[in-house]
């Protein structure tokens, strides 16, 4: 069973701009899970979608958005990049409450 | 403010011995508890998951929970240089429904040869 796959490995943007991150969970898992990692904050939680439906949301303002799609497939979008967005971004699909990770994003924000 | 504490190692351990990770969470109605381990530039792995109190083996790994003390912790046996990794505790939180876990920051493990 191929495992979660995101796209792309590497961004770099810079202050201002826009980004969108793409995810395909495990297949079978409905629901898929977004994690900022950085150095000081280790993991964090951003959000969960299940059945196209948001279904919990972390501290995270406004500007980190997402997404499902019906074939589960998740999108994030982060407008008006920030210097402090620069991390690693995980996508995680979920069976019986374990997370399954992808290989992650690693977004550099200039 | 839910949170998950660990100590940050590093953790160094000679080759062969038992490597013993702990972890604290603050949120009394966390129900499960996962282990993740993750090797530098890569992502988390799960490698144990624990829900009743008592221990829980899986090869050279033990977790162990109590859930009056609100501990959860991790044995690694006969440890080996391979295992040098970062390892996160992970607590699911009392949200509604679904999987939104915490994690801890994790603790670096070194295990020298």
């Amino acid at each position: 069973k191929a495992g979660v796959t995101q796209t792309p490995r590497y961004l770099i943007k810079t202050r201002g701009q826009q980004v969108t991150l793409s995810c395909s969970p495990i297949s079978g898992h409905r629901s898929v899970s977004w994690y900022q990692q950085t150095p000081g904050q280790g993991l964090q939680f951003l959000f969960e979608y299940f059945s196209e439906t948001q279904r919990n949301k972390g501290n995270f303002p406004g500007r980190f958005s997402g997404r499902q799609f019906s074939n589960s497939r998740s999108e994030m979008n982060v407008s008006t990049l920030e210097l402090g967005d620069s991390a690693l971004y995980l996508c995680a699909s979920s069976s019986m409450g374990k997370l399954f990770f992808g290989s992650g994003t690693q977004l550099s924000v200039l | 403010q839910k949170e998950v504490e660990q100590n940050s190692g590093p953790l160094s351990v000679p080759e062969g011995a038992i490597a013993s990770l702990n972890c604290t969470y603050s949120d009394r109605g966390s129900q499960s508890f996962f282990w993740y381990r993750q090797y530098s530039g890569k992502s988390p792995e799960l490698i144990m998951s624990i829900y009743s109190n008592g221990d829980k083996e899986d090869g050279r790994f033990t977790a162990q929970l109590n859930k009056a003390s609100q501990y959860v912790s991790l044995l690694i046996r006969d440890s080996q240089p391979s295992d040098s990794a970062t390892y996160l505790c992970a607590v699911n939180t009392a949200f509604k429904a679904g999987t939104a876990l915490i994690f801890g920051k994790g603790t670096t493990l070194s295990v020298s040869s």
